[in-house]
């Protein structure tokens, strides 16, 4: 069974870049033809897309994120991150990865989320 | 690319039959037959309901079904019961490789 692990720091200062790491486990991000996403969610709000990187390195990012937002991967250690430059509180968010089959159109598998939290 | 738009709440009694719209716009929903929808817990991660529009994945009940006409998304949940109480997701493709999610909609069961 596909697992997804997000990791990384809890707290970030503001202006300083969040980064955070998937861990894929049950499957190969390299051996596969699907997209590999980030998702967030700030407390008591809906879920956002941020964008998503494919199997074969392309990477796709929401318009209203695109200037801060880097997604890479790494397929000898199986996972991918997410780099979010000058955070402000409005970043303030659970951060979901996952599993997008299709163009993507849809998230089958998700990581428990992590929150992260932009304070000083 | 703007947040697709859904009820905030809805409710309804067990047993009975309840709706969640989904509106977008002809960039996505309009365009492109593939919206997902996700039931959400607190404190848990979404879970796929539906996708591609109308396809539920393996283990998901029939009760779960979804439609779309113009530019709305629909998602019926029927035989309503006290489990199906959760928030509701829509999700659009919007070209580009991009996904666009609606605002949620909490589903209370009376």
């Amino acid at each position: 069974q596909l697992q997804l692990q997000e990791s990384g720091p809890g707290l970030v200062k503001p202006s300083e870049t969040l980064s955070l790491t998937c861990v894929v486990s049950g499957g190969s991000i390299s051996r596969s033809t699907f997209y590999w996403g980030w998702i967030r969610q700030p407390p008591g709000k809906g879920l956002e897309w941020i964008g998503s990187i494919y199997s074969g390195g392309s990477t796709y990012y929401t318009p209203s994120l695109k200037s801060r937002v880097t997604i890479s991967v790494d397929t000898s250690k199986n996972n991918f991150s997410l780099k979010l430059t000058s955070v402000t509180a409005a970043d303030t968010a659970v951060y979901y990865c996952g599993r997008a089959g299709g163009y993507p159109s849809q998230i089958d598998f998700w990581g428990q989320g992590t929150l992260v939290t932009v304070s000083s | 690319q703007s947040a697709l738009t859904q009820p905030a709440s809805v409710s309804g009694s067990p047993g009975q039959s309840i709706t969640i719209s989904c509106t977008g716009t002809s960039s996505d929903i309009g365009t492109y037959n593939l919206v997902s929808w996700y039931q959400q817990n607190p404190g848990r991660a979404p879970k796929l309901m539906i996708y591609e529009g109308s396809k539920r994945p393996s283990g998901v009940s029939t009760r779960f079904s979804a439609s779309k006409s113009g530019n709305t998304a629909s998602l019926t949940i029927s035989g309503l019961q006290a489990e199906d109480e959760a928030n509701y997701y829509c999700c659009s493709y919007a070209g580009g490789s991009t996904l666009v999610f609606g605002g949620g909609t909490k589903l209370t069961v009376l």
